[in-house]
C-alpha cells in the first residue's frame, strides 16, 4: 500500500502567520489527494481534494498543490478556529491512506 | 440534506465482535461506496475498507482481511461493519463515510459526508 508522510509532525504559529504544510506519497499518486482538517471529538473535514479544488464552504485562504509524489496544503492567513489536525489522504491506489497528521499548534 | 447516522457506543471483551450501523439519507444509496474509518484515542485516521451498496462487494485494507465483514440492506439504506476477533487494540472510533472521488459507476464526484462516528472499547 501507498504511505503517506507528513511533515512537519507539529507546527507552531500565530494568528495572520502562515502555514505550509506538506505530504508525500511514496508512489506517483497524480492528482488523487485530498487534505482534512480535525478537531477534537469531530469526524474530519474535507479541505482540498484532487490536490487544489477547494471543497464546498472551504475559505480562500485554503490552497493545496502539487501532483506526482509530493503536495502542499497552504493556509495564507491562520484563524483562531484553523488551529486543529491536518491529514493528506491519497485515493489513486487502493486502499485509500492517510498520512499520520500534522498538528497545527497556536 | 445526506446524513449518515451511526449506532451507539459499545464495549466489548476481548475476543467477541462488534457490529456498526451506518444509516444513510439524503441521496441515492446505490450510487456511493460506503467508506470505514477509524481512529484510536490519540492517533491518526485509519482506512479500514469500503462496500458497494449496490452489488454488495467490498475490499478492505489488507491489516483487516479476515476480520471485518461489511453488509448493506438496500431496503433502509443502511451500511453495517463487523469487526471480529477484538483485542485492546481495536479500541477506537469508527466513522463511515461518504467520500470524494467518484460515483460506482465511475463519474467524478466531490461529494463528501461522515457520521459522527462510533466509539468502540474493548475492555476485559
Amino acid at each position: 500500500e501507498i504511505v503517506m508522510t507528513q511533515s512537519p509532525a507539529t507546527l507552531s504559529l500565530s494568528p495572520g502567520e502562515r502555514a505550509t504544510l506538506s505530504c508525500r506519497a511514496s508512489q506517483n499518486i497524480a492528482t488523487t489527494l485530498a487534505w482534512y482538517q480535525q478537531k477534537p471529538g469531530q469526524p474530519p473535514r474535507l479541505l482540498i481534494y484532487y490536490a487544489s479544488n477547494r471543497a464546498t464552504g472551504i475559505p480562500a485562504r485554503f490552497s493545496g498543490s502539487g501532483s506526482g509524489t509530493d503536495f502542499t496544503l497552504t493556509i495564507s492567513s491562520l484563524e483562531p478556529e484553523d488551529f486543529a489536525v491536518y491529514y493528506c489522504q491519497q485515493r489513486r491506489i487502493r486502499p485509500d491512506t492517510f498520512g499520520q497528521g500534522t498538528k497545527l499548534d497556536i | 440534506q445526506v446524513q449518515l447516522v451511526q449506532s451507539g457506543a459499545e464495549v466489548k471483551e476481548p475476543g467477541a465482535s462488534v457490529k456498526v450501523s451506518c444509516e444513510t439519507s439524503g441521496y441515492t444509496f446505490t450510487d456511493y461506496y460506503i467508506h470505514w474509518v477509524r481512529q484510536a484515542p490519540g492517533q491518526g485516521l485509519e482506512y479500514m475498507g469500503r462496500i458497494n451498496p449496490d452489488s454488495g462487494g467490498a475490499d478492505f485494507a489488507q491489516k483487516f482481511q479476515g476480520r471485518v465483514t461489511l453488509t448493506r440492506d438496500t431496503s433502509i439504506s443502511t451500511v453495517y461493519m463487523q469487526l471480529s476477533r477484538l483485542t485492546s487494540d481495536d479500541t477506537a472510533v469508527y466513522y463511515c463515510a461518504r467520500l470524494w472521488g467518484w460515483t460506482i459507476s465511475g463519474v467524478s464526484s466531490p461529494a463528501e459526508n461522515w457520521g459522527r462516528g462510533t466509539p468502540v472499547t474493548v475492555s476485559s
